[in-house]
């Protein structure tokens, strides 16, 4: 089955304590991102990586750190999480631009609700 | 600051009615506009999605129009059903598939 796993889907933390997200993909994409959502915000983008080793800073970069050494992993890392990263948090994949369907749908994996307290 | 604004934030109808929700952007690189439904404790998962080239596009009861002059494009739910009660976003992307996402709607269709 396609999909995005992302782990863990809770987690309580405390500030300062540095913590990874975990985002997988059975689906070869190239493109991965990650989104937090917070209520009337909508979901904006973290970061985003066009293919391994190729990573870049959305909108909301700061306090996060990426990785892509693997097509399929794309792990989002909070050195020094603080309260206002309390969020949910989503990672998407989607296959490069300019497939067959001239647009990629994003698939996303089920989030990760995390509180830093 | 929000590259795609929706409204509205929350929307409220009867079972049968139709909600539209509203969309605009203004970068003129954005060239595909999908629709994504997301359910309680899901990820959000794509709807229906339109390219600038066309006005409209139906999948059945969704129905999306796109106002290329005006960087404008809604989202229509015919027939609407309790089962359709969700957070709807819209948003857009340019060819690097760089997505934009709005703030969402949450709808409640009441039997």
């Amino acid at each position: 089955e396609a999909q995005v796993t992302q782990n863990p889907r809770y987690l309580i933390t405390v500030t300062g304590k540095k913590l990874t997200v975990t985002c997988s993909q059975n689906m070869n994409h190239e493109y991965m991102s990650w989104y937090r959502q917070d209520p009337g915000l909508g979901l904006r983008q973290i970061y985003y990586s066009m293919n391994v080793e190729v990573t870049d800073k959305g909108d909301v970069p700061e306090g996060y750190k990426v990785s892509r050494k693997e097509k399929r992993n794309f792990p989002l890392i909070l050195e020094s999480p603080s309260p206002n990263q309390t969020s949910l948090y989503f990672c998407a994949s989607s296959s490069s631009p300019g497939t067959h369907a001239g647009r990629a749908e994003a698939f996303f994996g089920q989030g990760t609700r995390l509180t830093v307290v | 600051q929000q590259q795609v604004k929706q409204s509205p934030q929350s929307l409220i109808v009867q079972k049968g009615g139709i909600p539209i929700i509203n969309c605009a952007y203004e970068n003129t690189a954005f060239d595909y506009f999908p629709w994504y439904q997301q359910f309680p404790g899901k990820g959000p998962a794509l709807l229906i999605a339109i390219r600038p080239d066309v006005s409209e596009k139906k999948e059945g009861r969704f129905t999306i129009s796109f106002n290329k002059s005006a960087k404008q494009f809604s989202l229509h739910i015919m027939d609407s059903q309790p089962g359709d009660s969700a957070t709807y976003f819209c948003a857009a992307s340019d060819n690097n598939n760089d997505m934009r996402f709005g703030a969402g709607t949450r709808l409640t269709v009441k039997p």
